[in-house]
């Protein structure tokens, strides 16, 4: 069957520091994957989008990498700050031109 | 631009109370989205619209679930009966395909909770 895996323990980290998260997925093959940011009581917001052709895609601070023969991806927020503690998602676009989502990570950056 | 609206932000209800959850996707969008999201089971999606036309409904529980679409401005999803499992939050999302689906912009969500 289908699956997206997201950690489901919470990440606590340092201020500073540069934020990891994991999204491994299985029997999808996604044109492309995204990443939403969810903050308590609000909708997801997106964040980043990458191709299945793309090994890596950067906005900012944030980076994404895609490999699609491991079947994960990894999202990493540098020099990480409090604001950016909330609950990340991945997506993948899961073959009928809609997204499904992961069940998301919770960061927590420590001051 | 106001971004995705959602009525009403909260509902309490009665279990075989009927629900109706409303939606204004961004202008210009003509694709759009609803989704469930609980605890347990994450973000699902439920239906989605592409230029009002119900696209993929695989994903609506059961037959108390309906979801219409008249105009490129408007979206309903009603449950009727409304049962206690129903309770979650239902969010929005509209997005322009323009040759795929990619970035959705979500509204902030309805809270529903059925006693």
């Amino acid at each position: 069957s289908q699956k997206i895996e997201q950690n489901s323990e919470a990440l606590n980290i340092q201020e500073g520091k540069t934020a990891t998260l994991t999204c491994n997925y299985t029997n999808y093959s996604p044109a492309y994957l995204q990443w939403y940011r969810q903050d308590p009581g609000r909708g997801p917001v997106f964040l980043l989008l990458i191709r299945e052709n793309e090994k890596e895609k950067r906005k900012e601070r944030l980076k994404v990498t895609f490999d699609t023969t491991l079947k994960q991806s990894l999202f990493h927020i540098t020099a990480s700050q409090p604001a950016d503690s909330a609950t990340y998602l991945c997506a993948l676009e899961a073959g009928r031109r809609a997204l499904t989502f992961g069940s998301g990570t919770r960061l927590q950056v420590q001051p | 631009d106001a971004g995705v609206i959602q009525s009403p932000r909260h509902e309490v209800t009665e279990m075989g109370q009927e629900v109706t959850l409303r939606c204004k996707p961004i202008s210009g969008h003509n694709s759009l989205f609803w989704y469930r999201q609980t605890m347990m089971r994450g973000l699902e999606l439920l239906i989605y619209f592409n230029n009002n036309v119900p696209i993929d409904d695989s994903g609506m529980p059961e037959d108390r679930f309906s979801a219409k679409m008249p105009n490129a401005s408007f979206s309903t999803l009603k449950i009727q009966p409304s049962e206690p499992r129903d309770s979650a939050v239902y969010f929005c999302a509209s997005g322009s395909d323009g040759g795929s689906f990619e970035t959705q912009y979500f509204g902030p969500g309805t809270r529903l909770l059925v006693l």
